[in-house]
């Protein structure tokens, strides 16, 4: 299995939901990553996790919450978001945190908020 | 962290061979060189990668100057398939060593 696969594709929320994107690779990477992409932007890093312990946060606002139950699952908690966060949102993952593994990323879920 | 510059956009034909500049011209000498590319409507997806030498694999090469200032990826024989956003990124294996994107040259593969 060399794939990252997210779950849903697309979802669509209100202003006052909660809700939740999941993240699995059954690579035995042990890094995995949350990035933010708008429409024609390059992606933007959120949240690292090395060894399932969060090692970077990159200011992300608290309506965000990673979290990575085990070695294989990444999840992103979302909690009364704006419209303004509407984006494609991208899980990747690499044998480790270190600079010499390259990132597999997902295919992203498509977040509208409404 | 050290910044990449590379053009906005690319043309090429199908079949033919693809040169992808990048300027890097404040790395430092613990940073090395990536390359990803974004196929529409897809996650990026690693390329290359590469410190001094050049480098080869089944996707592609990546030939650095010998300052270090700038690199070029070549695609020996692009198809249609390759037509993407394709991102240099210098990480450094010190400190937090993050994969960081900058805007990419949107390449263009012409039938």
């Amino acid at each position: 299995d060399t794939e990252v696969t997210q779950t849903p594709k697309h979802l669509v929320m209100g202003m006052t939901n909660k809700k939740s994107l999941k993240c699995e690779q059954h690579m035995g990477h042990r890094a995995m990553y949350w990035y933010k992409q708008k429409a024609k932007k390059p992606p933007e890093l959120m949240f690292v996790y090395s060894y399932e312990k969060l090692s970077i946060n990159e200011s992300v606002p608290s309506r965000f919450s990673p979290e990575c139950p085990n070695s294989s699952l990444l999840n992103l908690h979302l909690h009364a978001l704006q419209p303004e966060d509407s984006a494609l949102y991208l899980c990747a993952s690499s044998r480790t945190q270190g600079i010499g593994y390259g990132y597999t990323f997902g295919s992203g879920t498509r977040l509208t908020v409404v | 962290d050290a910044k990449t510059t590379q053009p906005n956009s690319m043309e090429s034909n199908e079949e033919e061979p693809v040169h992808l500049p990048c300027n890097h011209s404040t790395i430092s000498g613990t940073d090395y060189i990536h390359w990803y590319r974004q196929l529409p409507s897809q996650g990026p997806e690693y390329v290359i990668h590469g410190l001094t030498s050049n480098v080869n694999n089944r996707m592609a090469s990546l030939a650095i100057a010998e300052d270090r200032k700038s690199s070029t990826l070549i695609l020996h024989r692009a198809t249609l398939r390759d037509a993407a956003v394709y991102y240099c990124i210098l990480r450094d294996r010190q400190g937090a060593q993050k994969l960081v994107f900058g805007q990419g040259t949107r390449l263009t593969i012409n039938p």
